[in-house]
């Protein structure tokens, strides 16, 4: 079956840290991975994604590599800012199954000052 | 942009209350969802529906119902609320099939108190 595990948090980091977020799937197909963001109070925001093995999905200094071999697409930026605090969500799609989506339990990161 | 609209931000009703929970979007999407949230627990999907009239069982539907009369509406009932439905609520669409890699579309939002 389809599944999605991240690590567990909180993250905390000072400004300016670099920050990984692992994220690792199991899918029966070949499915598209997708970062999410989800800040305080409000739904989830697409992050980025990335559709095929070796892609690379980036937006707002994230990046996250489609990593076939390791079935991994960890979440990575070089320096991260206060308002970079929110609960980010790796998920897959499942092409063959309604494009259902399936997701990890999210992480949570604090940034501070 | 897409827009996903949840009506309530936040909900307060009793046990045993029959509740709907109601979700538009814009952008004439095929695939709507209905999931919850809860701490430590992620997303788990309730239902959707991949045309009107049609709909799927997610992970956990049990205690829930879902109607979709039109494209664009897609709502959520509780048929008999209980405490253990407490939860976050949160909306979702896509395109329909031939776009896989396209992603979910999500409103902000309900949260839902079950006294």
């Amino acid at each position: 079956g389809n599944s999605v595990t991240q690590m567990e948090g909180p993250v905390t980091l000072s400004e300016e840290a670099f920050l990984t977020i692992n994220c690792t799937y199991t899918a029966t197909g070949y499915p598209s991975l997708f970062w999410y963001v989800q800040y305080p109070g409000e739904g989830l925001q697409l992050l980025l994604k990335a559709t095929k093995a070796d892609d690379k999905g980036s937006n707002k200094g994230f990046e996250a590599t489609y990593r076939k071999e390791t079935t991994s697409f960890h979440l990575e930026k070089g320096s991260v800012q206060v308002s970079d605090s929110a609960v980010y969500f790796c998920a897959l799609s499942d092409l063959y199954n309604f494009n259902k989506f399936y997701f990890g339990s999210g992480t949570k990161l604090n940034v501070k000052p | 942009d897409v827009k996903v609209t949840q009506s309530s931000r936040y909900l307060v009703k009793r046990t045993g209350e029959k509740v709907f929970l109601e979700c538009v979007q814009d952008m004439d999407h095929e695939n709507m969802f209905w999931y919850r949230q809860d701490p430590g627990l992620g997303l788990r999907l309730i239902y959707f529906s991949y045309d009107v009239k049609m709909k799927e069982k997610g992970d956990i539907p049990e205690g829930y119902s879902v109607s979709r009369e039109k494209k664009e509406r897609f709502s959520l009932i509780l048929e008999s609320a209980s405490t253990n439905q407490t939860s976050m609520y949160l909306c979702a669409s896509s395109p329909g099939t031939g776009t896989y890699n396209s992603p979910l579309h999500f409103g902000n939002g309900t949260r839902l108190t079950v006294t």
